[in-house]
């Protein structure tokens, strides 16, 4: 079963707006994670939710969970041209982190 | 702040050919990782490393794949007989404690098989 799977896979907007993005998984998780990767690089984490959460803030991220539906949500709120890059939702099971396909996010100035 | 360091940056290799990608990860973690990404494609789980043992390993790390932490600072990854199908970017990441918390991941390796 797919693990971890964003929506859209694809957002294109301008320098300022917000950009929401969201996850769906299939099995139980005690966290959930968000990474962005720019292109061709490594993986950066940026934000970590346990279960027990349902929001958290870093900085301009507010990430969401709901355990009930399987799903979590990213916002990049004011974004910028430096944001443009691909956002990975990943949930762990055993040993491993299991990744979704990502939303590769375009921001225009 | 600390960070995962990978080498090479690019290994381009013919077919067949062993290969040994390297990483440095973060120096108080326990436990490593190796992912890959083909092109276009998701972040694959390879293995998991731990004790100086494998911990977890993938349907993709067969035999032609292995791992050694040969000394306290490295943690390598080797293809034995490189496949078309191997090329892709591979990644090492290290974490403090197993793999359901935060992993940090390095700059990756692209690995070119022709």
């Amino acid at each position: 079963s797919q693990q971890g799977e964003e929506d859209p896979q694809a957002l294109s907007i301008q320098e300022g707006e917000n950009a929401t993005m969201n996850c769906s998984y299939k099995t139980s998780i005690n966290n959930l994670q968000w990474y962005r990767q720019n292109s061709g690089r490594g993986l950066v984490h940026l934000i970590l939710i346990r279960s027990n959460e349902r929001e958290k803030h870093s900085g301009r991220l507010r990430v969401t969970l709901d355990t009930s539906k399987k799903s979590s949500s990213l916002l990049i709120t004011a974004s910028r041209a430096a944001d443009t890059a691909s956002y990975f939702c990943a949930t762990p099971a055993g040993n491993k982190l299991t990744f979704g396909g990502g939303t590769r996010v375009l921001v225009k100035p | 702040e600390p960070e995962v360091t990978q080498t090479p940056s690019h290994q381009v290799t013919q077919m067949g050919q062993e290969v040994i990608l390297r990483c440095v990860p973060i120096s108080n973690h326990l436990y490593f990782y190796w992912y890959r990404q083909i092109l276009g494609q998701k972040v694959e789980f390879l293995v998991s490393f731990y004790n100086n043992e494998i911990s977890e390993k993938s349907e993709i790390f067969d035999d032609q794949f292995s791992v050694e932490r040969p000394d306290g600072s490295n943690f390598t990854l080797k293809i034995r007989s490189t496949k078309l199908e191997d090329s892709a970017m591979y990644f090492c990441a290290s974490s403090e404690v197993p793999g359901t918390d935060t992993q940090y991941f390095g700059p990756g390796t692209r690995l070119t098989v022709l």
